[in-house]
């Protein structure tokens, strides 16, 4: 069963707060994670990739990987208002079907 | 610039009836795939194709069917409507190399009555 699991939320953050979002996946084979924003009534727009163990970081966005936890995570940093929205996590298994988390909301309270 | 568009954005349809939904891409990417978006279930994969005349099952493929004749447009259809097929739609598409990374439609709302 290839399954993206994501804590539906939801998150309330106070701006200028770190907001902590996280994703577990099954197969341990995967290579590709993305982390997708979507606010609401939009589709979906990407806002990280990662591919190898440990941080990557853009702007105020940091995603953390461990492949042998199969654990995949996205920080934001100085949370603004604007930040709120739903969280997808989306992880490329092995046979390359692509699979998205139900997705974390997130709310950034001024 | 290049884009990826969708039509109709809404729509409202009766049970039994057969309904196509266009995806039309201007990135020449050779991968596209349709999804699926209902409350609790996030996004789940219907078809996908990684080229001209190539089509692939997703996660949830029954009721549904694509075909890929040029490089910028996978129709979605369903060949007779039911209600359990009332969601939100989002075509996407992706370059071959860069890991995939996808890049949706605005999507279309349909309601199936």
């Amino acid at each position: 069963q290839k399954e993206v699991e994501q804590n539906s939320g939801p998150l309330s953050v106070p701006e200028g707060a770190i907001a902590s979002l996280n994703c577990t996946y099954s197969d341990r084979g995967s290579q590709s994670f993305f982390w997708y924003r979507q606010y609401s009534g939009k589709s979906p727009e990407l806002i990280m990739s990662i591919y190898s163990n440990g941080d990557k970081e853009d702007g105020r966005f940091t995603a953390q990987l461990n492949k042998a936890s199969q654990y995949v995570s996205l920080l934001i940093r100085d949370s603004q208002p604007s930040d709120s929205a739903t969280y997808l996590c989306a992880v490329r298994f092995n046979n390359n079907d692509m699979r998205f988390g139900a997705g974390t909301r997130l709310t950034v309270k001024p | 610039d290049a884009e990826i568009t969708q039509s109709p954005r809404h729509k409202i349809t009766e049970t039994g009836r057969q309904v196509t939904l266009a995806c039309h891409q201007t990135w020449n990417h050779n991968n596209m795939f349709w999804y699926r978006q209902d409350l609790g279930h996030g996004l789940r994969l219907i078809h996908y194709s990684y080229g001209v005349h190539d089509t692939n099952k997703g996660e949830v493929s029954d009721g549904y069917s694509v075909s890929r004749s040029n490089t910028e447009d996978l129709p979605l259809t369903l060949e007779s409507a039911a209600s359990s097929q009332t969601s939100v739609y989002f075509c996407a598409s992706s370059r071959e190399s860069v890991g995939e990374t996808q890049y949706f439609g605005p999507g279309t709302r349909l309601l199936v009555l």
